[in-house]
């Protein structure tokens, strides 16, 4: 497609709850990111990945944060037992390596009730 | 990774120049300052970056200082589509790989009819 591609725009999970949040990074982009971003702040960095490996994953909060990009293309964010902190937009992003224009999808909205 | 400072909030007449100043004085020598915006409910969007010169493309102008502790971003004709939250990042170069872009509170500028 165009451009990143994040599914679904907003998802509201029960506490306790897993859930997973897809990122469709731009054809031919090598690099993606995760992001997280609270009401009022700006963007968190979560982890980056270069082809299908985590290059940093020094963002992940704690151990209920996992994220995976096996074929080097589609990433999935995945979250165990949500907390209600865990609410924030999901952001992902991609580029080509040694470019730096990153391209931010419009987010995941994740609301834990 | 070096902080950057901006102002948190800005106003600007439609049509008329916006410059966004950005302070970054602990920056080392091989990083690069670049600019995102994010205008609501989007994600950030990649604007200019730079090293040391000069930089203008058809989005926007960057100045560095001579002595590159300090930025401004400039919009030379803002319109209302402009309003958004502008971020300033510092980071190594592109080829570098290191990936993540640390992203403060960023300066929210609203553009006024």
């Amino acid at each position: 497609g165009a451009g990143v591609s994040q599914t679904p725009s907003n998802k509201v999970t029960e506490k306790g709850k897993y859930v997973e949040l897809r990122c469709d990074p731009i054809s031919g982009h090598t690099a993606l990111y995760w992001y997280r971003q609270s009401l009022g702040q700006g963007p968190e960095f979560l982890i980056y990945f270069q082809g299908t490996g985590a290059a940093d994953d020094s963002g992940l909060p704690n151990d209920r944060f996992f994220a995976v990009r096996p074929e080097g293309s589609v990433s999935t964010l995945k979250i165990q037992r949500t907390e209600r902190g865990d609410s924030a937009v999901y952001l992902c992003a991609s580029s080509l390596v040694g470019w730096d224009g990153y391209t931010f999808g419009s987010g995941t909205r994740l609301t834990v009730v | 990774d070096a902080k950057t400072t901006q102002p948190p909030s800005m106003d600007c007449a439609e049509g008329r120049a916006a410059n966004l100043p950005c302070n970054h004085s602990t920056i080392s020598g091989n990083e690069y300052v670049y600019w995102y915006r994010q205008i609501h409910s989007q994600g950030p969007q990649y604007i200019i970056h730079g090293l040391k010169n000069n930089e203008t493309n058809e989005m926007a102008s960057l100045i560095i200082t001579e002595d590159r502790k300090s930025s401004t971003l400039i919009l030379p004709h803002a319109t209302l589509r402009d309003t958004a939250v502008y971020y300033c990042i510092v980071r190594p170069s592109p080829s570098s790989n290191t990936g993540k872009l640390i992203f403060g509170q960023g300066t929210t500028l609203q553009v006024k009819p």
